[in-house]
């Protein structure tokens, strides 16, 4: 069975710190995805990132970054110079590959309460 | 472009009572999904489709029924709400493809039961 692990209910930094939001998952498939979502105050699911499993490159995109560790089954984000705009629940998912993309679905994590302090 | 339009967008029922949370999406998605989110829980998934005229349970279906009678629309159906029913409800699409596109999420339904 998959499950996702984001043992970070709530962080609080000031704004420009960098901020980390940790993800650990599990799963027996060899391939896999896992995505980062980003839910404003406003309440909708907004997707920021996918990364397959035989792809261990970290990514970059603006202030945001994304480190997948296979060996350590983790997919951790960081927030660098973080803004206010940036307080959000950030969520972690994971999806097993399977002939026809996985077809029941992402399994999220609990999410991580981000709050960016002016 | 729409994408994926929930509606209501917030509805109070009382114990008992039914009502069907609309889902449709204009991107030809051949997926579909229902997710309800409850505080400090992430998503859970109630039921998917894969297509017109197929549906299958996910983690929580007790209490919902769906359909799929067209590609676009993909209602869920409460017949006899309850209180632990109290929650966000999230109706989500995304393409059939090998690469585990990401799913498209509407804005949510926050539904209360009294």
């Amino acid at each position: 069975a998959q499950k996702v692990t984001q043992a970070q209910t709530e962080i609080s930094v000031v704004e420009k710190e960098d901020v980390t939001l940790d993800c650990v998952y599990e799963t027996r498939d060899t391939t896999y995805y896992l995505f980062w979502y980003k839910q404003p105050p406003s309440g909708e699911l907004v997707f920021l990132i996918r990364r397959n499993s035989f792809d261990e490159q970290n990514e970059i995109s603006g202030r945001y970054s994304w480190n997948f560790q296979k060996s350590t089954s983790s997919f951790n984000f960081t927030i660098t110079a973080s803004q206010v705009v940036d307080s959000a629940v950030y969520f972690c998912a994971l999806s097993e590959a399977r002939e026809g993309g996985g077809a029941d679905g992402l399994t999220f994590g609990k999410g991580t309460h981000l709050i960016i302090q002016p | 472009n729409a994408g994926v339009t929930q509606t209501p967008k917030f509805r109070i029922l009382k114990i008992g009572q039914s009502m069907t949370l609309q889902c449709t999406q204009d991107m030809n998605h051949n997926y579909m999904y229902w997710y309800r989110q409850d505080p400090g829980m992430g998503l859970k998934l109630i039921y998917y489709s894969v297509g017109a005229g197929i549906t299958d349970k996910g983690e929580v279906p007790n209490g919902y029924n769906v359909s799929r009678s067209t590609t676009e629309d993909f209602p869920l159906r409460l017949e006899l709400a309850a209180p632990s029913q109290t929650s966000v409800y999230f109706c989500a699409s995304r393409h059939r493809s090998r690469g585990n596109s990401p799913l498209h999420f509407g804005n949510g339904t926050r539904l209360t039961v009294t």
